[in-house]
């Protein structure tokens, strides 16, 4: 079935450090989203990326979706201790049903002041 | 608007107890979404509903049930807890197709002894 792949599993930078994270897909994708999920929270959507090619910027934040729509990545800049959390990219499962998720299984972040 | 809520925060249950977790969302939401989250496995579909009236399974059904009499709740039920099933549950919905957004109740601290 279809999967989604994200490197690393745990990254601990200190603060002011860039950060990246990457979500691999075993099949091309129509969109991909990430979702940001806070110690002991629940998981927040950031973004979604649907063209090839695509680049975002969020603040300090820059979200790319690849050529071929089979790979994301999420790069932070500068993190700061308000960054730690679990990132998450989710895409769309193929095969029909387009309204599921198939989500990664994150990388946490951990940020040293 | 309160988003998606879930009750209970939390529940402890002993071993082939049943009980049911309830998710409640107020943005006329057509899709809604059972996840279970466990250290190292990201975040895993139970069930999932797209409209009033219909149920379907996810990638990890069993031992679960779900129910979605009206648009706005989606339940699920345990009829026999096991210690498998301790985990972290979140509901989430999502106003249509799998490119719109997921948002996500707080979550269910569910330990099954």
């Amino acid at each position: 079935g279809q999967q989604v792949m994200q490197i690393p599993q745990y990254q601990h930078v200190q603060e002011g450090e860039d950060f990246t994270t990457y979500c691999n897909s075993s099949t091309t994708l129509s969109n991909i989203q990430w979702y940001k999920q806070r110690p002991g929270g629940h998981p927040v959507f950031l973004i979604q990326l649907v063209k090839s090619g695509e680049v975002k910027k969020q603040k300090r934040l820059t979200f790319q979706f690849g050529e071929a729509k089979k790979n994301s990545s999420l790069h932070i800049t500068a993190t700061q201790t308000t960054d730690v959390g679990t990132y998450f990219c989710a895409g769309p499962r193929s095969g029909g049903s387009n309204y599921k998720l198939t989500f990664g299984k994150g990388t946490l972040l951990t940020v040293n002041p | 608007n309160a988003g998606v809520t879930q009750t209970p925060k939390f529940r402890v249950l002993k071993t082939g107890q049943s009980m049911t977790l309830l998710c409640a969302q107020d943005m006329n939401h057509e899709y809604m979404y059972w996840y279970r989250q466990d250290p190292g496995m990201g975040l895993r579909l139970i069930h999932y509903s797209v409209g009033e009236g219909t149920t379907a399974k996810g990638e990890v059904p069993d031992g679960y049930n779900v129910s979605r009499l009206k648009k706005q709740n989606f339940l699920l039920g345990l009829e026999s807890a096991a210690p498998s099933q301790t985990s972290v549950y979140f509901c989430a919905s999502s106003f249509g197709l799998a490119a719109d957004t997921q948002y996500f109740g707080p979550g269910t601290r569910l330990t099954v002894l």
